[in-house]
């Protein structure tokens, strides 16, 4: 079982709705990140937050809002998405200021289609 | 969207047999490197890591080699077995960053 939990673990939308996806974790780590994958394809970051600050978003569209709320949550509010949108999500968490022997945890990722 | 068609490159062998899964990084400053699995359904899982004053690190049935020279970095399991059919990732992170490059991925067939 991965130490990062993300619900729900499939969600189906329309193009009109707003869900949320959520992400926790309780090892510590301060920073974490929501990356976006499609089948076949390594997965593509979104954005990174550190210390529950914003730090990276990779041009991604405004329907993705990212939040943190506090150091052990990370939500991905979602809204007016796209058929291309669907892919798995995923989030991670690693301790930022350790270069090295801190890699990335995942998640085992939202399943998101949107129809 | 999607290339239909689309593949990873695939390595199949016989359980049992040892298996080296190749990854050639992108930059000579990238100072870390990482191997995840990925299985089917599931989210990218740590395997090994290495940093780049080190040319080889051992783990359980796993051995990660660098080599600078050429930027290449291999994942050698041996006695491979059925649960360790899954995609295999290579990522590299550059000096002074936290965030890591996920390479194109493996997909390692285990045939009983």
């Amino acid at each position: 079982d991965t130490e990062v939990t993300q619900t729900p673990k499939h969600l189906v939308m329309g193009m009109t709705n707003k869900k949320s996806l959520k992400c926790e974790q309780h090892m510590g780590h301060r920073a974490m990140y929501w990356y976006k994958q499609k089948a076949k394809k390594p997965p593509e970051l979104m954005f990174v937050y550190s210390y529950e600050k914003l730090s990276i978003n990779e041009s991604v569209p405004s329907r993705f809002s990212p939040e943190c709320p506090n150091s052990s949550l990370l939500n991905l509010h979602l809204h007016a998405l796209q058929p291309e949108d669907s892919a798995l999500y995923l989030c991670a968490s690693s301790q930022e200021g350790e270069p090295y022997n801190s890699p990335l945890h995942f998640g085992n990722g939202t399943r998101l289609t949107v129809t | 969207g999607e290339s239909v068609g689309l593949h990873l490159p695939t390595l199949s062998v016989q359980e049992g047999d040892n298996s080296i899964i190749n990854c050639a990084y992108s930059n000579s400053a990238s100072d870390y490197f990482i191997w995840y699995k990925q299985e089917s359904g599931k989210g990218p899982q740590f395997i090994i890591d290495i940093r780049s004053n080190m040319d080889k690190r051992q783990g359980q049935r796993v051995t990660v080699l660098l080599n600078k020279t050429v930027k290449h970095l291999s994942l050698q399991i041996a006695a491979t077995q059925p649960g360790d059919s899954a995609v295999y990732f290579c990522a590299e992170r550059l000096g002074g960053s936290y965030i890591p490059t996920f390479g194109r991925g493996t997909s390692l067939i285990v045939h009983p």
